[in-house]
């Protein structure tokens, strides 16, 4: 059955600093993928969505990578700030299909 | 533009009892969803819909229904609760099965 992996539960870096979150996937060939922004109480939010047929996607200080041979997708946060400290979810669909959510990376960006 | 509302927030079940937890989308959104999410395991789909009058089971359909009477509201009902339905439950909903989700605040469940 499909499995989808987000790196590490937990991620601590300090601000201003690079945040790099990795979603990896076995049994699965998405056609894209969502990143989802989720703060402690409050439902998940929409940050980016990337097609198989696009290496990469910019959103202002996000950058997410979609690497279909590696079955794996990079989601980077530049310039990190304590304000992005939050829960990341990453998503994956494919047509018809719904998507199927990663377990989520929790990211404390230290002042 | 309240966007996805779900009722309640908060809801405490002894065990047996039955409830309904209600979502209302103002997008015009063809599809709806409802998840359940645990600790360590992400969000988990429970049914959806694909429009008005439309259903189907997700990954994790037992011990749940659901109705989509009118396009704007989705509703999940508990039957019989039991312990194992202690979760957070988010509705969302989208315009297709690819483009972002909008997801509710959700509701906390807790069963006794």
């Amino acid at each position: 059955s499909q499995k989808i992996e987000q790196n590490s539960e937990a991620l601590n870096i300090q601000e201003g600093k690079t945040a790099t979150l990795t979603c990896n996937y076995t049994n699965y060939s998405p056609a894209y993928l969502q990143w989802y922004r989720q703060d402690p109480g409050r439902g998940p939010v929409f940050l980016l969505l990337i097609r198989e047929n696009e290496k990469e996607k910019r959103k202002e200080r996000l950058k997410v990578t979609f690497d279909t041979t590696l079955k794996q997708s990079l989601f980077h946060i530049t310039a990190s700030q304590p304000a992005d400290s939050a829960t990341y979810l990453c998503a994956l669909g494919n047509y018809g299909q719904n998507f199927v959510f990663g377990p989520g990376t929790r990211l404390s960006v230290l002042p | 533009n309240a966007g996805v509302t779900q009722t309640p927030k908060f809801r405490v079940l002894k065990t047996g009892q039955s409830m309904t937890l209600l979502c209302a989308q103002d997008m015009n959104h063809e599809y709806m969803y409802w998840y359940r999410q645990d600790p360590g395991m992400g969000l988990r789909l429970i049914h959806y819909s694909v429009g008005e009058g439309t259903t189907a089971k997700g990954e994790v359909p037992d011990g749940y229904n659901v109705s989509r009477l009118k396009k704007q509201n989705f509703l999940l009902g508990l039957e019989s609760a039991a312990p194992s339905q202690t979760s957070v439950y988010f509705c969302a909903s989208s315009r297709e099965r690819d483009t972002e989700a909008f997801f509710g605040q959700g509701t906390r469940l807790t069963v006794v």
